[in-house]
């Protein structure tokens, strides 16, 4: 099990260019949140899918969007990239209602570290 | 806004104390709490998720209390070792749908 996987590890990308990150969940899981960690502050919720649909949305503005696919993995992308969109963003997946009491659970992945400049 | 904070920020332990941080969140439409321990440059491992007001887990040398009516939750470690060197996090999940993280405890301890 390869557990959660993020690509790319790293990214730097100029102010106003669009990127996109993505994420496979842990075999088993249909649920995916996406978080944003700048420095010094715990994961910020960015959006959670399932079921191919955004389920919930922390305060991000409309520039940071997503999409599942039919094999749970997912895309974050951010539009019109300002210098404060520079922070780890994670990956967590969860293994939904079907996990029975252990629904809760969230498994993160490594991280996407995106600069901008 | 819902607000989680965790007390102290960071840490310094010599090897062998035990130690404890608090994590406070809001009392109300409690879901879940999840502690998380967070090592430079891996990501962050499921430590705990507990549900039920008055929940005591334990894994090894850690453990962690919650009180859901008062709002806070308690992880101790006990008899420290350089390992445990890390940031510890908290979260609050209010629903299925959302979890919201603390700032973290930086644990560094010192051989």
């Amino acid at each position: 099990d390869a557990g959660v996987t993020q690509s790319p590890t790293h990214l730097i990308k100029t102010r106003g260019q669009q990127v996109t990150l993505r994420c496979s969940p842990k075999s088993g899981h249909d649920t995916v949140s996406w978080y944003q960690q700048a420095l010094g502050q715990g994961p910020q919720f960015i959006f959670q899918y399932y079921e191919e649909e955004e389920r919930q949305r922390g305060n991000f503005p409309d520039r940071f969007s997503g999409h599942q696919f039919p094999n749970y993995s997912s895309e974050l992308n951010v539009n019109a990239l300002l210098l404060g969109d520079s922070a780890l963003y994670l990956c967590a997946s969860s293994p939904g209602l079907a996990g029975g009491s252990r629904r809760y659970e969230q498994y993160f992945g490594p991280g996407t570290r995106l600069t901008v400049t | 806004i819902l607000n989680v904070e965790q007390s102290p920020q960071s840490l310094h332990v010599q090897e062998g104390d035990s130690t404890n941080f608090t994590c406070s969140f809001p009392s109300s439409n409690f879901y879940a709490l999840h502690w998380y321990r967070w090592e430079t440059a891996k990501s962050p491992e499921a430590l705990f998720v507990m549900t039920l007001n008055g929940d005591e887990k334990k894994k090894g040398r850690i453990s962690a209390t919650l009180n859901t009516k008062e709002g806070y939750s308690y992880l101790y470690i006990k008899g420290s070792q350089p390992e445990d060197s890390a940031t510890y996090l908290c979260a609050f999940q209010t629903s299925y749908d959302k979890v919201i993280f603390g700032p973290g405890t930086s644990l560094s301890v010192i051989p």
